[in-house]
């Protein structure tokens, strides 16, 4: 079945550093990529998404790009802040209207 | 504001008793969803209704209800057959291709 591998946490980084989040995911046909974000206490928001192979979906400094040939949708971001501070969640759109979620990936970043 | 809401923030609940959570949604999305998430954990899937009056099992219904009787509402009981049910609930709509998430309610069993 369709499933998300990302991964896994905690990773800490220092203020300004580069971020790369992993993912990579197993699906039947060509599914929608996701990272959706998650701070203390709330739900989750969208951070972005990329419908089809080849296109980069970006916000707030984060870029992701949807590799078909690796199956990947690393999330990345050139100069992280304190406020980046949360839990990652790479997704995928399945069959029946259902997303599958990775497990998640916390992030924590030091001034 | 269009968004999705959830009440009641915090809720407690003694072992052996029924309780219901709140979810309404004003985005005028068919989907709607429940998850569950356990500390340092991912989102399991507990229900899903893609329409008014219909709903599938999701991952982990076992100990679970629930019911869609409007486009804007689906609420969710927690059983006293469920063994372990003190975890993080969020519920999310779907709009498009993409879910929209509520800002969930924390369920500690006392």
């Amino acid at each position: 079945g369709d499933s998300v591998t990302q991964m896994e946490g905690p990773v800490t980084l220092s203020e300004e550093a580069f971020l790369t989040i992993n993912c990579t995911y197993t699906a039947t046909g060509y599914p929608s990529l996701f990272w959706y974000v998650q701070y203390p206490g709330e739900g989750l928001q969208l951070l972005l998404k990329a419908t089809k192979a080849d296109d980069k979906g970006s916000n707030k400094g984060f870029e992701a790009t949807y590799r078909k040939e690796t199956t990947s949708f690393h999330l990345e971001k050139g100069s992280v802040q304190v406020s980046d501070s949360a839990v990652y969640f790479c997704a995928l759109s399945a069959r029946a209207s259902k997303i599958i979620f990775g497990s998640g990936t916390r992030l924590s970043i030091r001034p | 504001d269009g968004g999705i809401t959830q009440s009641p923030k915090y809720l407690f609940r003694k072992e052996g008793q029924n309780v219901t959570l709140s979810c309404e949604q004003n985005l005028n999305h068919d989907a709607m969803y429940w998850y569950r998430q356990d500390p340092g954990q991912g989102l399991r899937l507990i229900y899903y209704s893609q329409i008014v009056n219909d709903f599938q099992k999701g991952d982990i219904a076992e100990g679970y209800s629930v019911s869609r009787e409007k486009k804007e509402s689906f609420p969710l009981t927690v059983t006293s057959a469920q063994k372990n049910p003190t975890a993080f609930y969020l519920c999310a709509s779907k709009g498009g291709i993409e879910q929209f998430f509520g800002p969930g309610t924390r369920l500690t069993v006392l």
